[in-house]
């Protein structure tokens, strides 16, 4: 009964190619994020949802497009794949948008060849 | 423009001694602070927390102070347990934005048996 949870946990694949990442949460939560952690382990949010509403969108290439069809869910979708995007993506949820506790889930390591 | 900083990329302390985490931050919005803990393989999880009308914060052998003339804050362990070690990130949020974290690279805590 993970509270939230990522698909697949690890992906391989080559340059320019399109994939995607699921998220889910069962935790009842109204807000979810995605944020992406590079080799210089920085991380740093990419997006937030609110009820399925975008409200935080930072500078993300348009490759990147969240897209949310409840709000359990919050899916990556990443086109034409770069050498770049090779990270760790971490979703996230919080009980609404003014909560500071956000719960991570175990992360997505993306390896781009 | 690294707004938090976590200067110490690792930290060995003796089982039953104290940890000390160290961040500092730059940006004087931030008003929120938060400390999350990582295991390998797993998504951060929420430790403590301190809003800036508060300069300390307990929670079991957790505490959090927080300095704001010199903009910094530290997590003390007392006393370390091997089962603490992990990574430690360090996130500052202004309430009066998006709320969005901003993380610190993390500190990797190693506690000897």
């Amino acid at each position: 009964d993970t509270a939230v949870s990522q698909t697949p946990k690890y992906l391989v694949t080559q340059m320019g190619n399109d994939k995607s990442i699921k998220c889910e949460q069962n935790l009842g939560h109204d807000t979810m994020y995605w944020y992406k952690q590079d080799s210089k382990k920085f991380l740093k949010i990419m997006f937030s949802y609110n009820n399925k509403e975008l409200i935080i969108n930072e500078t993300v290439p348009n490759r990147f497009s969240p897209k949310s069809p409840d709000k359990a869910h919050l899916n990556l979708h990443i086109n034409s794949l770069e050498l770049g995007d090779s990270a760790v993506y971490f979703c996230a949820s919080s009980q609404e948008r003014f909560s500071y506790e956000q719960y991570f889930g175990p992360g997505t390591r993306l390896t781009v060849t | 423009d690294q707004q938090v900083k976590q200067n110490s990329p690792s930290l060995s302390v003796q089982e039953g001694r104290i940890s000390i985490l160290n961040c500092d931050y730059t940006n004087s919005m931030f008003d929120y602070f938060l400390w999350y803990k990582k295991y390998p393989a797993e998504g951060p999880t929420f430790l403590i927390s301190i809003s800036s009308i508060k300069d300390k914060n307990e929670d079991g052998r957790f505490t959090v102070f927080l300095n704001k003339s010199a903009k910094h804050l530290s997590l003390h362990i007392v006393p370390s347990q091997p089962g603490d070690s992990a990574v430690y990130f360090c996130a500052a949020s202004a309430t009066s934005g998006t709320y969005k974290y901003i993380f610190g690279t993390g500190t990797r805590l190693k506690v000897l048996a």
